[in-house]
């Protein structure tokens, strides 16, 4: 069975700190895909990043990185230097290729940058 | 305008009425969605259709029923609600040639069943 498991249920920061979201996950599937969202406080849900189970290439936009490790099964997500806009609650997912694109969500972190 | 709407944003009804929860996309997509969020418990999925003929069950379906009128069309009904099915809904969409099928989620439904 698959699993995404988000350990921190809540972090706060002050503005301008660095903050680092943990994802593990579970699955015996050799091909994969990992996602993170983004549920700001209005609700939507925002697509940030998508890797694949053969890429395992950290990633960097902006003040959003990404460290995705196969031996710990984990795909981390670091914002540095946070900003107000920040809050929001962070999922994790993951995806089974060939598995009609399902999508197993973790429980969600969610982040508060006080000013 | 949004890729991804759903209607209505907010509905709040009673115990035993028949509800029903619309999505609509112009992305193009062919894959469409349906999840429920529960606090602390993420977002599980109820329906998915893959075309128009080809409906399946997700992790929670009990409770609830799917149409796909159309390609672009995702309706999810609950023919009895009740108090348990307050929740937010999100419908989702992605693209079958997109071998990621990275979804694409609207703004969802707030459903509170009294």
């Amino acid at each position: 069975a698959q699993k995404v498991t988000q350990a921190q249920t809540e972090i706060s920061v002050v503005e301008k700190e660095d903050v680092t979201l943990d994802c593990v996950y579970e699955t015996r599937d050799t091909t994969y895909y990992l996602f993170w969202y983004k549920q700001p406080p209005s609700g939507e849900l925002v697509f940030l990043i998508r890797r694949n189970s053969f890429d395992e290439q950290n990633e960097i936009s902006g003040r959003y990185s990404w460290n995705f490790q196969k031996s710990t099964s984990s795909f981390n997500f670091t914002i540095t230097a946070s900003q107000v806009v920040d809050s929001a609650v962070y999922f994790c997912a993951l995806s089974i290729y060939n598995q009609g694109g399902k999508l197993i969500f973790g429980q969600g972190t969610e982040l508060s940058v006080k000013p | 305008d949004a890729d991804v709407t759903q209607t209505p944003r907010n509905r709040i009804t009673k115990t035993g009425k028949r509800i029903m929860l619309e999505c609509s996309q112009t992305k193009g997509h062919d894959r469409m969605y349906w999840y429920r969020q529960d606090p602390g418990l993420g977002l599980r999925l109820i329906y998915y259709s893959f075309d128009v003929k080809d409906i399946n069950k997700g992790e929670i379906s009990d409770g609830y029923s799917v149409s796909r009128q159309a390609q672009a069309k995702f309706s999810l009904s609950l023919e009895s609600a009740i108090p348990n099915q307050t929740a937010l809904y999100f419908c989702a969409t992605s693209d079958f040639s997109d071998r990621t099928d990275t979804q694409y989620f609207g703004p969802g439904t707030r459903l509170t069943v009294l």
